[in-house]
């Protein structure tokens, strides 16, 4: 079954401290894959895509198909980055329009001053 | 010039009641889905359109009806309305174009349902 597993709920960390959020993914067919970030009371935000192997806000993620895992890391956490976060894989029903975004239950990310 | 608009932002109703939530987006995308985020923020799809025809529409309670009248607008409407429908529901939109189905999805700024 197609499954995307984030396995921390809430995650601290001090301000200037590594950031690493989990994602492990379950998918027979070739993943695309994404993070989301929604601020305090705000719309759901494209952050990455593991296709254009970019770096937004100082964040990165790399696809790991070994491992089947898609985490999500920044060097120095900023205040600005507490949110929630939610992994996301694409699964494709059918050719042409027929795929949906199944998301992770998210991680709350609190960044300590 | 909000990509994907959603109205209302806020809706409180009694038990009972039947609301429409509604969802435009000008981005010319050809599909339009509706996702419920939960209390515990949990994100679930709903129902995807294309071409104003109904692609998913995963177990949903037949109380949920969508209609879209064309490819830019997708509504949500709810009958009988139960204290368990209280969330968050955002409409999204995205492209089919092959070289442009890597992309995400443009969601709205989402409408919280609360049922009193």
């Amino acid at each position: 079954a197609q499954r995307v597993t984030q396995p921390e709920k809430l995650l601290s960390v001090f301000k200037g401290a590594p950031v690493e959020l989990k994602c492990n993914y379950s998918y027979s067919g070739s993943p695309e894959l994404f993070w989301y970030v929604q601020y305090s009371r705000q719309r759901l935000q494209l952050l990455l895509r593991h296709i254009s192997r970019e770096s937004i806000k100082g964040f990165t993620a790399d696809l790991n198909k070994g491992e089947t895992s898609f985490h999500l890391k920044k060097p120095f956490a900023q205040e600005e980055d507490s949110a929630m976060y939610y992994c996301a894989l694409k699964l494709t029903i059918s050719n042409f329009g027929n795929e949906k975004l199944t998301f992770g239950t998210g991680t709350r990310l609190t960044i300590i001053p | 010039d909000t990509a994907v608009s959603q109205t209302p932002k806020y809706l409180v109703t009694q038990m009972g009641n039947d609301k429409s939530i509604k969802c435009e987006q000008n981005l010319g995308h050809d599909t339009m889905y509706w996702y419920k985020q939960d209390s515990k923020k949990f994100l679930k799809i709903m129902f995807s359109y294309n071409n104003k025809e109904l692609i998913i529409n995963e177990t949903v309670p037949n109380r949920f009806s969508p209609k879209s009248p064309d490819k830019a607008h997708l509504n949500l409407h709810i009958n009988s309305l139960e204290l368990g429908d209280s969330a968050v529901y955002f409409c999204a939109s995205s492209r089919n174009w092959s070289r442009e189905r890597r992309y995400g999805y443009t969601f709205g700024s989402g409408t919280r349902l609360t049922v009193v």
